[in-house]
């Protein structure tokens, strides 16, 4: 069965780093885009970036680029999702999901961050 | 970057019903390249049609996708209980990808 593991909720202080992680099984980890989505509260899904962990090449969203950094380590089969520095209107529910072909399948089950003083 | 506006925000419908979904792009999107997501309240988005009109596995035939150039259509043909969600369309192109906001399906 493919699966995408993501790591628990978490929470943060303004200003404080982050990584959460995606974990794959199932599948050939390295061959299949990983993608990153938020979902603020309430509101509607937002890409944020794709990596390809066979070679790590990544893409950002425009509105993302340079707000966070997408990694992976392939000898784990494992995406991460990073932040330098929270701020308050980081607080979202975060999903990575597999890229097939042009579509996202499966996903993860999601990590809530909550970024709060 | 292409702009899919779903329409309409929500829908009102009752079990048995027929309901019709609207994505419209900005700029044409490549049949391949078009796909719509379900989401419950609580859970992940789940992949309901890609390629615009191919139904994923496991998902039922009342569920049909369809449409080209800056129109697509998400069908559900009797609505069933459990299909009372919301529903993203997507798109990907150049690398870069979008999301439609989104319409509510709400039981009547």
């Amino acid at each position: 069965e493919v699966q995408l593991v993501q790591s628990g909720a978490e929470v943060k202080k303004p200003g404080e780093s982050l990584k959460i992680s995606c974990k794959g099984s199932g599948y050939s980890f390295t061959s299949y885009w990983i993608g990153w989505v938020r979902q603020m509260p309430g509101k509607g899904l937002e890409w944020m970036g794709i990596i390809y962990p066979g070679d790590s090449d990544t893409r950002y969203s425009p509105s993302f680029e340079g707000q966070v950094t997408i990694s992976a380590d392939k000898s784990i089969s494992t995406a991460y999702l990073q932040w330098s520095s929270l701020k308050a209107s980081d607080t979202a529910m975060y999903y990575c999901a597999r890229l097939l072909g042009a579509a996202f399948d499966p996903w993860g089950q999601g990590t809530l961050v909550t970024v709060s003083s | 970057e292409i702009v899919l506006t779903q329409s309409p925000g929500t829908l009102s419908l009752s079990p048995g019903e027929r309901a019709t979904l609207s994505c419209r792009a900005s700029q044409s999107v490549s049949s391949s390249y078009l796909a719509w997501y379900q989401q419950k309240p609580g859970q992940a988005p789940r992949l309901l049609i890609y390629g615009a009109s191919s139904r994923a596995t496991g998902i039922p035939d009342r569920f049909s996708g369809s449409g080209s150039g800056t129109d697509f259509t998400l069908t559900i043909s009797r609505l069933e209980p459990e299909d009372f969600a919301v529903y993203y369309c997507q798109q990907y192109g150049s690398s870069k990808i979008t999301f439609g906001q989104g319409t509510r399906l709400e039981i009547k």
